[in-house]
């Protein structure tokens, strides 16, 4: 149980041009969902949480208009990366807790790496 | 801010030896979670502690929480080149449902 999944694994886009990143409880519903980026070599930085029926919070130094993120289901939530630029590129992860186990740990989708030409 | 913060940042080992990595938070923790990730893959849950000394073992890896419930250390006994990814520990942000994570522990093994 526990699955996460992540949609594309990877993506090639051009400067300037939007990309979409899903991100899917398989097994179970998660009320909330967890986005992260990690560069290379690098710890997870914690981006924003995504809540299911409202807004994202993010974290400071997080832009909320470059980085838009939609909790549409209990299931699902998307991550788009806007107007995206080569700094932009970098591995893009999701997690989720499942409420079911009543313990704190997250479980992570399998992500996706963003690189922008 | 909550910070957590781990050592060593790399270890190489011969297989066979041990390897140990820390990890210290700067408030105390409800609980630390520990994580692994393979090279070019993703973080994968492996245990939770929640009990002030609470020891934990799976297999080869030995877990353990301090006494003041603000540092966490993983040893792994006899490394086998299957153990190679960086290791995380991660604390919950008091008052949610975040995570704050160490930096990591890369550990290589030399066959």
């Amino acid at each position: 149980g526990a699955v996460v999944s992540q949609h594309p694994s990877w993506v090639i886009c051009k400067s300037g041009t939007s990309v979409k990143i899903e991100c899917r409880s398989l097994d179970f519903q998660a009320t909330t969902m967890f986005w992260y980026r990690q560069f290379p070599k690098q710890s997870l930085m914690l981006m924003a949480t995504s809540n299911e029926g409202s807004k994202a919070t993010y974290e400071q130094g997080v832009e909320k208009d470059k980085f838009l993120i939609n909790h549409a289901s209990l299931t699902l939530s998307t991550l788009t990366v806007t107007s995206a630029h080569p700094e932009d590129s970098s591995f893009y992860i999701c997690s989720a807790r499942d409420p079911r186990r009543g313990t704190y740990e997250q479980y992570f989708g399998p992500g996706t790496r963003l690189t922008v030409t | 801010g909550q910070q957590v913060m781990q050592i060593p940042q790399y270890q190489h080992v011969q297989e066979g030896e041990d390897f140990t990595t820390y990890c210290n938070s700067s408030t105390t923790l409800s609980n630390i979670q520990w994580y692994k990730q393979r090279p070019g893959g993703h973080p994968v849950f492996l245990i939770q502690l929640v009990k002030s000394g609470e020891v934990k073992k799976q297999k080869r890896l030995t877990f353990q929480f301090g006494e003041a419930k603000k540092n966490s250390s993983l040893h792994i006994t006899a490394t086998q080149t299957t153990d190679v990814g960086t290791y995380f520990c991660a604390g919950p942000v008091r008052g949610s449902e975040k995570l704050v994570f160490g930096k990591g522990t890369k550990l290589t093994v030399n066959p």
